[in-house]
């Protein structure tokens, strides 16, 4: 069975710090990963998603993430938070060879103070 | 305007009640899924549904129940088995295939009274 883990359960920057959230999956066929992003009173939406080619996904509001097979991660960077990042962040997982279903991990807390 | 609705935004439960919490969506997708959301825990998997009239369970089915009778609708109840009902809960949908992005409903908070 898959499993993702989030190491960072609350992260807590000051506007235009760096970030970089982990994600690490567990499985060892192919695999499509995606990045959740939960604004506070929004519904859940895709900020990015890999399923082939180029591992360096860029998605929307300047993230990006790096698919690193050989290390089964997938993290979210950001070279320069701004306030309105303060969400809650959640990596999935799905497997070509599974059910399609996606497995989530923990979820990130980020606070992005101005 | 396409989307995810889910009703109600609240819903309050009484001890020994069902309630049924609704989920409908217009993008024509085949598969819908139903996760809980408790602080802390993501989201869980109840239940999905990849296709019309078959459902399969997910993680924490125990205490939950769904039909689907209608590709737009994927209503679940939440019976009086379920000990620890509130929480969070989320409605979605995708496409077919691995590399669909679920789309996500504002979900339905339920509260015990």
């Amino acid at each position: 069975a898959q499993s993702v883990s989030q190491h960072n359960h609350h992260v807590i920057l000051s506007e235009a710090a760096s970030l970089e959230l982990g994600c690490n999956y567990s499985y060892g066929g192919t695999v499509n990963l995606f990045w959740y992003v939960q604004y506070p009173g929004q519904h859940l939406q895709l900020l990015l998603k890999y399923f082939s080619g180029d591992p360096l996904v860029k998605g929307i509001k300047g993230f990006e993430a790096e698919f690193i097979k050989s290390k089964f991660s997938f993290n979210l960077r950001k070279p320069s938070v701004q306030w309105s990042d303060t969400a809650e962040y959640f990596c999935a997982v799905t497997s070509s060879g599974g059910s399609y279903i996606p497995t989530f991990g923990r979820g990130t807390s980020l606070i992005v103070h101005p | 305007d396409g989307g995810i609705t889910q009703s109600p935004k609240y819903l309050f439960r009484k001890e020994g009640q069902n309630v049924t919490l609704s989920c409908e969506q217009n993008l024509n997708h085949d598969a819908m899924y139903w996760y809980r959301q408790d602080p802390g825990q993501g989201l869980r998997l109840i239940y999905y549904s990849q296709i019309v009239n078959d459902f399969q369970k997910g993680d924490i089915a125990e205490g939950y129940s769904v039909s689907r009778e209608k590709k737009e609708s994927f209503p679940l109840t939440v019976t009086s088995a379920q000990k620890n009902p509130t929480a969070f809960y989320l409605c979605a949908s995708a496409g077919q295939g691995s590399w669909k992005t679920q789309y996500f409903g504002p979900g339905t908070r339920l509260l015990v009274l």
